[in-house]
This record gives structure tokens, sequence and C-alpha cells, in this order.
């Protein structure tokens, strides 16, 4: 059974700071999704990783994937209050549904 | 507006009813997949349907089914609920793996 762990669960950070969020997960998968979802609202894609290696980057955010070490982080830069949310890694099982880790809540103050 | 539509939006109901949630996909998306959240269980995958075919099944309790009909549109059927259905529903859809799941502003049940 594919399990996901993020660490941390919560994250308080100062603005300006950088920090990173962790991934990992228990069996091969070569596709893994980062999501932000807002209280009380849905899930917005962040970035998809298909390969090992990969690196994507958005604004503050870069995301990359190792799949050998079965790892995935989500490192943020210079952080600004418009990035509290909670953050979700979710790893493609191999059957096209997906396991979530529990989510990392950041709340990013002055 | 993520183009994935879920009705209602809010859903309060008493122990014992059954409710249908509905979820429109993008267009052109033919894989519908249902996902529920709660606080103690997480997000957590129910099931996947695929131009109306049953394709995946997760954690979806046998008091709760789907179907996705010929419009593509699904429906999550929902019954003798229990306070611990109390939960957000989401829908995603995709058109393939390679270009990621979009998800629905979801449908937040609550049981009383």
């Amino acid at each position: 059974e594919l399990k996901v762990e993020q660490n941390p669960l919560f994250l308080s950070m100062q603005e300006g700071k950088n920090y990173t969020i962790y991934c990992n997960y228990s069996t091969t998968s070569d596709r893994l999704y980062w999501y932000r979802q807002d209280p009380g609202k849905s899930l917005e894609s962040l970035f998809v990783l298909l390969s090992n290696g990969a690196v994507k980057q958005e604004g503050r955010l870069m995301a990359s994937l190792d799949t050998k070490a079965r790892l995935s982080t989500l490192h943020i830069t210079a952080a600004v209050h418009d990035l509290s949310a909670t953050y979700f890694c979710a790893v493609d099982s191999g059957y096209s549904t997906l396991t979530f880790g529990k989510g990392t809540m950041l709340l990013v103050s002055p | 507006d993520s183009g994935v539509t879920q009705t209602p939006k809010h859903l309060i109901t008493a122990t014992g009813q059954r409710v249908t949630l509905r979820c429109s996909p993008r267009s052109g998306d033919l894989s519908v997949y249902w996902y529920q959240q709660s606080l103690d269980q997480g997000l957590q995958f129910l099931i996947q349907y695929y131009n109306g075919e049953e394709r995946a099944k997760g954690n979806i309790l046998e008091r709760f089914s789907a179907q996705q009909f010929p419009d593509l549109h699904s429906e999550l059927n929902l019954s003798s609920l229990e306070l611990g259905d109390s939960a957000l529903y989401f829908c995603a859809s995709s058109a393939d793996r390679l270009s990621g799941y979009t998800f629905g502003s979801g449908t937040r049940l609550t049981v009383v």
C-alpha cells in the first residue's frame, strides 16, 4: 500500500524567510503532484512532476522530484503572507489515482 | 473557475438519509474521480470512472455508490448517512495522467 508522508505538518514562517517542505512516499512512482488549498476551498494545482530529476518553479515556489529517493521537495523562497495555505503532495499510485499526504499548513507572518 | 462543476456546494441532512452529489467534468475530460476530505482521515480516494465505466475503487463504503452518465457527468450517492460521513467531497477530472487532475470546488456535507 502506497504511503505518503509530508513534513512538517505545520510551519510558521516569517516573511522573507526560506523553507522546504518534504514529501516522502513508500513505493515506486514517477508522477507526483503538489496542490495548494485555502481554508474551505478547492485544491489548486501547483506542479506536476513527471520524471526523475524534474524541477519546476513558479514565483516563490520550486518543486523537485527524486524518484530514486522517493522524495519530493517544495521550496519556498522569501515567503510572503499570500503563501499562507495548506500544501499537499499527492503521488500517482500507477492506477491513475492519487494518494495524498496529510498536508502542511503554512502560516507566514510579518 | 477550474472547469469542474460540483453541486450542491453545501448540504445539511439528518442521519439515516440519502443524498446525491453531482459533478460535471471539464470539457473533454473522460475521467472523473471522487475524493473525501475529513479532519481525521485527510484526503481519500473513493472511486474513479472513465467514459462511463468504473475504473478503480478506493476506500469507498458499501453505503456509497457512484455512476457516470453518457454525457460524462457523475453522481455520488451516499445512503444511510452517519455523523462520521460529514466531510468535504471533491470531484476531479483529467484528460490523462500527464496533464494532471483538476478539482472542483467541493460539496460540504454535514450530517446532523
